[in-house]
């Protein structure tokens, strides 16, 4: 089945670290996004890409930067982690409909 | 930007009974609302979406109506069951090439049997 992967699912790293979640899908689409997941306040847009030599800011950018290296591959970077970056992060596709398929999501913990 | 506001953000219903989530938006131009449920420890997952040509869509149990006049739109389920029990997500998109969905953030629906 055509799908959506993240890796890791889960990472605890230490503040001031550099850290990649990547992701990768087989679904053929275009439109790559990166959310973040916070209680309470729902799915917050980090970055998106609409192929890969298109790169936008979301509303929280600040401290993350993304790379699209493929059509498949989407890959979120924190330069130097901190505490409050400690978060479920989320990425997805969007399809011609435009509904959007979500990856299973990385935990990550930033001590 | 678009603003989406989600209410309620928890709602407790027993089995069988009805539940509704309303949103509200800003921008009158979206037109496209689609609504996602996150089971615990689960990616989010579309169930639903409605356009602005229609007022109201309905899938089984569940079903979406949408006031554009009052810039309002609402997730219905019926006979809640629970697996129901989830976070549902309502989101809200203008047209055009670029799709950046703006969230609600959440409801979290407990279904007690």
């Amino acid at each position: 089945d055509a799908d959506v992967t993240q890796t890791p699912r889960n990472r605890i790293t230490k503040t001031g670290k550099r850290i990649m979640l990547e992701c990768s899908q087989t679904k053929g689409h275009d439109r790559m996004y990166w959310y973040r997941q916070d209680p309470g306040l729902g799915l917050r847009l980090i970055y998106y890409s609409f192929d890969v030599k298109d790169i936008n800011k979301g509303e929280i950018s600040d401290g993350y930067s993304v790379s699209r290296q493929a059509q498949a591959k989407f890959s979120l970077s924190l330069e130097s982690a901190i505490p409050n970056q400690t978060a479920l992060y989320f990425c997805a596709t969007g399809s011609l409909s435009l509904e959007q398929f979500f990856g299973p999501g990385t935990r990550l913990t930033v001590l | 930007g678009e603003n989406v506001e989600q209410h309620p953000s928890t709602l407790s219903v027993q089995e069988g009974d009805s539940a509704v989530i309303k949103c509200t938006y800003s921008d009158s131009a979206s037109n496209y609302f689609p609504w996602y449920k996150q089971e615990l420890g689960k990616r989010p997952q579309l169930i639903i979406d409605i356009r602005s040509n229609v007022g109201e869509k309905k899938d089984q149990r569940i079903a979406v109506t949408l006031n554009k006049t009052a810039k309002h739109f609402s997730l219905h389920i019926t006979e809640t069951q629970p697996e129901d029990s989830a976070v549902y997500f309502c989101a809200a998109s203008k047209p055009g090439g670029s799709y950046i969905p703006t969230f609600g953030r959440g409801t979290s629906l407990i279904v007690h049997p």
